[in-house]
């Protein structure tokens, strides 16, 4: 069975800083993985998939994530970070079938 | 357009009532699936449909729990004789097909809180 950890249940950075929100997965198959954002009161929002080809992948609102299958991680990363940003993360794999397996989430706080 | 749509938005039962949740997917969207969230825990998988039929019901924990999809548009989970652990966020997404690369659209949940 597949299954995801993200390391960190909470991260806190200050404004402009690197974002970097770890994610490691198991998978018997080569995974699809993806990245989806959860703010306030509002349905999960797809940030970004990896299903094949290029290993760096980009996303909305300034975030990409790398694919590397020697570390089995998927890590989120965005350069700068805006107060905007502030959310919950959820890294997930994709089973055969499409149905998804979640990680626990990463609440991310920007400080001003 | 519009996305997917839960209703109720929020519903309040006492323990060993019966609910139905509805789900209105994104138009010609032939794969719809039903996840729960628990407080401080990811989306867990409950149940998906393609079309009419449901293809993947091993999400369900028990047969107080049952979803239909009668028409292959809007589905509805159904949950008897509710207990308090069933208290959660009950999530629906709907994608074009079940390929495993197709984006799924979630809808903002139904928080059902079981007294």
């Amino acid at each position: 069975a597949q299954s995801v950890t993200q390391l960190g249940s909470h991260v806190s950075v200050s404004e402009g800083a690197l974002v970097l929100l770890r994610c490691n997965y198991s998978s018997s198959v080569p995974p699809y993985l993806f990245w989806y954002v959860q703010y306030p009161n509002q349905g999960l929002q797809l940030l970004l998939k990896y299903t094949t080809g290029a290993t760096l992948v980009k996303g909305i609102n300034g975030f990409e994530a790398e694919f590397k299958k020697s570390e089995t991680s998927f890590h989120l990363t965005k350069p700068s970070a805006h107060m905007s940003d502030a959310a919950e993360y959820f890294c997930a794999v994709s089973e055969k079938g499409n149905k998804l397996v979640f990680g626990a989430g990463t609440i991310l706080r920007v400080k001003s | 357009g519009a996305g997917v749509s839960q209703t109720p938005s929020n519903k309040v039962t006492e323990k060993g009532k019966y609910v139905e949740l509805r789900c209105d997917p994104i138009s010609g969207h032939t794969a719809l699936y039903w996840y729960r969230q628990s407080l401080g825990q990811g989306p867990e998988f409950l149940i998906y449909f393609q079309g009419t039929g449901a293809a993947d019901d091993s999400g369900l924990p028990n047969d107080r729990f049952f979803a239909v999809r009668p028409e292959g548009s809007v589905s509805t989970l159904k949950i008897q004789r509710t207990e308090r652990g069933d208290s959660a966020v009950y999530l629906c997404a709907s994608s074009l097909d079940r390929s495993s690369y197709n984006e799924q659209f979630f809808g903002p949940g139904t928080r059902l809180t079981v007294l």
